[in-house]
């Protein structure tokens, strides 16, 4: 049982360049959710689905876009990156939005 | 206005003396407060979950308090060790559409 697993766990970028973050669970959990986290800031939802199909998005979802074609995988693509999308990004996912587990994060520099 | 206030957002303590963190929230409608242990370069582990009729949970030297009524909750850690150095950090999850809405984080150094 691996909980939540996140790759790249480190990953640098041009502007410009698209690529996709991994998220898995192994916990087959419902919910999974994917969040930022920068300096000062608390952690901030992205996307979030409740389950297989089901997509909606959270509070900073421009220029990220996610899917969910099984319960266990829940990637994050970043269509086109910036700079300001330099940020620690975590997985995390839950039975039925309860007892969230985070993974270990994607630090993300973006230049 | 964040839904969820943390304080003090960073302090240093001595190794085995006690500390208190507070959180202050206005999520509403409430379903239950969290409290999670961040150690640098990982993710949020949960120490504590509590619903709306818990005053008090307990988990080792970690003791979480909630007062539903004010909307407040502390998180008290007792005999802190240098391995409690973390950002500590109060979720608030409401009822219905089980968002989460997190604080800042405490930042706790603790020093020998």
């Amino acid at each position: 049982n691996a909980g939540v697993t996140q790759t790249p766990k480190f990953q640098v970028l041009k502007t410009g360049q698209s690529m996709t973050l991994q998220c898995a669970q192994d916990m087959n959990h419902e919910y999974m959710s994917w969040y930022r986290q920068d300096p000062g800031m608390g952690l901030r939802l992205i996307h979030y689905s409740v389950g297989a199909g089901i997509t909606d998005q959270g509070e900073v979802p421009n220029g990220y876009n996610v899917s969910r074609s099984t319960t266990e995988d829940f990637p994050l693509r970043l269509l086109s990156a910036a700079p300001s999308q330099t940020s620690v990004y975590f997985c995390a996912s839950s039975p039925q939005g309860h007892g969230y587990t985070f993974g270990s994060g994607t630090r993300l520099t973006v230049v | 206005k964040n839904q969820v206030e943390q304080s003090p957002q960073s302090l240093i303590i001595l190794e085995g003396k006690n500390c208190t963190l507070q959180c202050n929230y206005t999520v509403s409608p409430f379903s239950n407060l969290r409290w999670y242990k961040q150690d640098t370069g990982r993710g949020p582990v949960s120490l504590t979950i509590m619903t709306f009729s818990e005053n008090t949970k307990s988990n080792g030297r970690y003791t979480a308090t909630l007062d539903a009524d004010t909307k407040q909750s502390s998180l008290h850690i007792t005999a802190s060790q240098l391995s409690d150095s973390a950002s500590y950090i109060c979720v608030v999850i409401s009822y219905g559409n089980n968002r989460l809405a997190f604080g800042k984080g405490n930042q706790v150094v603790v020093i020998p």
